[in-house]
């Protein structure tokens, strides 16, 4: 069964404006984290903003913040301000607190900022 | 802090030979991930070290691939022979989890090894 599933295979936005990508994530777990990264073209994954299960207010990181829905098991990313620089894949990542705390990735959503 | 270190770049090979590939994790980290990540999509981990023993590979192709991490340092991950499906970024990733009080933390990644099988 898809862990994570990201249902935006591509997205525009208008420079300055905002954005939501979704992300939505299936576990049976009380306790887990959810991560967002951005993959320039460069190839490098870039660490964005975390989310802990238990955590009561969304995380906001700069530009970023995060719309953690818990009872929907959903924790869409909001780019504020949209820069062209902010033009990547996007993936949402999950980590479910069993024994080996691995971290496992949606397919991603490709965000083209237009000027 | 110097961040993940993998070689080569870019690696080109004929399906049947046998490649290998190099990470340095940040200095301290104790938990190792090899990630394949094909065209198009979302990193797939293939297998996950906690200092030097394994802890997950249960999607790793036994058959053809095969990884260590000596030392609970560095590690290499070998395919052999390759297949043509093979092509790939191969990312080496590092982060602290050592125990429950560190779940948030983020995998840190190296740059990946491009590898093109023909």
């Amino acid at each position: 069964a898809q862990k994570i599933t990201q249902t935006q295979p591509g997205m525009f936005v208008q420079e300055k404006e905002a954005v939501t990508l979704d992300c939505t994530y299936d576990t049976s777990d009380q306790s887990y984290g959810l991560f967002w990264y951005k993959q320039p073209s460069s190839g490098e994954m870039i660490f964005l903003i975390y989310q802990g299960s238990y955590d009561e207010q969304n995380a906001t990181e700069g530009r970023y913040s995060l719309n953690f829905q818990k009872a929907r098991k959903s924790a869409n990313l909001v780019i504020s301000a949209s820069q062209l620089g902010d033009s990547a894949m996007y993936f949402c990542a999950m980590r479910e607190m069993d024994s080996s705390y691995k971290l496992i990735f949606g397919s991603g959503t490709r965000l083209l900022v237009r000027p | 802090e110097a961040g993940v270190a993998q070689s080569p770049r870019y690696k080109i090979i004929e399906k049947r030979q046998s490649v290998a590939f190099w990470c340095n994790p940040i200095s301290g980290h104790a938990t190792l991930y090899w990630y394949q990540q094909i065209l198009g999509q979302g990193p797939k981990l293939l297998i996950q070290f906690q200092n030097n023993g394994v802890v997950d590979d249960s999607q790793l192709p036994k058959d053809r691939f095969s990884a260590e991490r000596l030392k609970g340092v560095d590690s290499t991950l070998k395919i052999q022979p390759a297949k043509l499906e093979d092509s790939a970024v191969y990312l080496c990733a590092s982060n602290k989890i050592s125990s429950e009080s560190s779940y948030n933390s983020p995998l840190h990644f190296g740059n990946g090894t491009r590898l093109t099988v023909t």
